[in-house]
């Protein structure tokens, strides 16, 4: 199965330390989308690449954030000087183009802990 | 901006028995689409059914239904024959038919099934 790849799925790390999730999307998928998810809420939208363009950010994404495509396949989303509000899971989901509202496919997510 | 509310925090149903998940969405979007994904606990989240708001017809998939209602922007999911393993946080979710077409999640209704 080539679905969404997440890495890694846990981290925990201390308040302060920069963190970076990686993501591969489904192959061929050339939008790839992250979310911020936290327990018992719905995802909310950080950013989004159509192929290696990083076409629109939320903002939520903050200064600390910063998310690559740079060739236009697999993403990184760093998180730097952690703080403990950022206790999230990182989502990351891709799909295609051609077909307006198609289906977005989603990771396992990427849990990150902030002590 | 448009918003996503699922007003029920949880549910319960007896197996075998049906439910309706409630959603409600606000646009001035003609052209969009409307989702039901569903995560189980710790695990990854899938779409469950889609719909086109231009089709007139309410989408199913097997067990799963929805009652589209445009005019009044409500969106409710109908399980049908619940089985144990549909218990799982469902999300509604709306994406723009516009370009850099983006999901907005509801928070999410908590559904249980008891045998």
């Amino acid at each position: 199965d080539t679905g969404v790849s997440q890495d890694p799925r846990h981290k925990i790390t201390k308040r302060g330390q920069n963190v970076t999730f990686r993501c591969d999307p489904i192959s061929e998928h050339n939008r790839l989308y992250w979310y911020r998810q936290t327990l018992g809420q719905g995802p909310e939208f950080l950013t989004y690449f159509q192929n290696e363009a990083q076409l629109e950010k939320s903002r939520l994404l903050s200064d600390r954030f910063s998310a690559e495509r740079p060739k236009g396949s697999f993403s990184t989303l760093e998180i730097q000087r952690t703080e403990q509000g950022d206790s999230a899971m990182y989502l990351c989901a891709s799909s295609v183009t051609g077909v307006s509202g198609n289906t977005i496919y989603f990771g396992e997510g990427s849990w990150l802990t902030v002590v | 901006a448009q918003t996503v509310t699922q007003s029920q925090p949880e549910m319960s149903v007896q197996e075998a028995e049906t439910v309706t998940l409630s959603c409600t969405y606000d646009t001035s979007e003609s052209d969009y689409y409307l989702f039901w994904y569903k995560q189980p606990p710790s695990r990854q989240m899938i779409l469950v059914i889609r719909q086109e708001a231009y089709k007139q017809q309410n989408a199913t998939e097997n067990r799963f239904s929805v009652n589209f209602q445009k005019a009044a922007k409500s969106f409710s999911l109908k399980i049908s024959d619940s089985q144990l393993g549909d218990a799982a946080m469902y999300f509604c979710a709306y994406r723009s038919g516009l370009p850099g077409n983006k999901l907005v999640f509801g928070a999410g209704t908590i559904l249980r099934v008891k045998s």
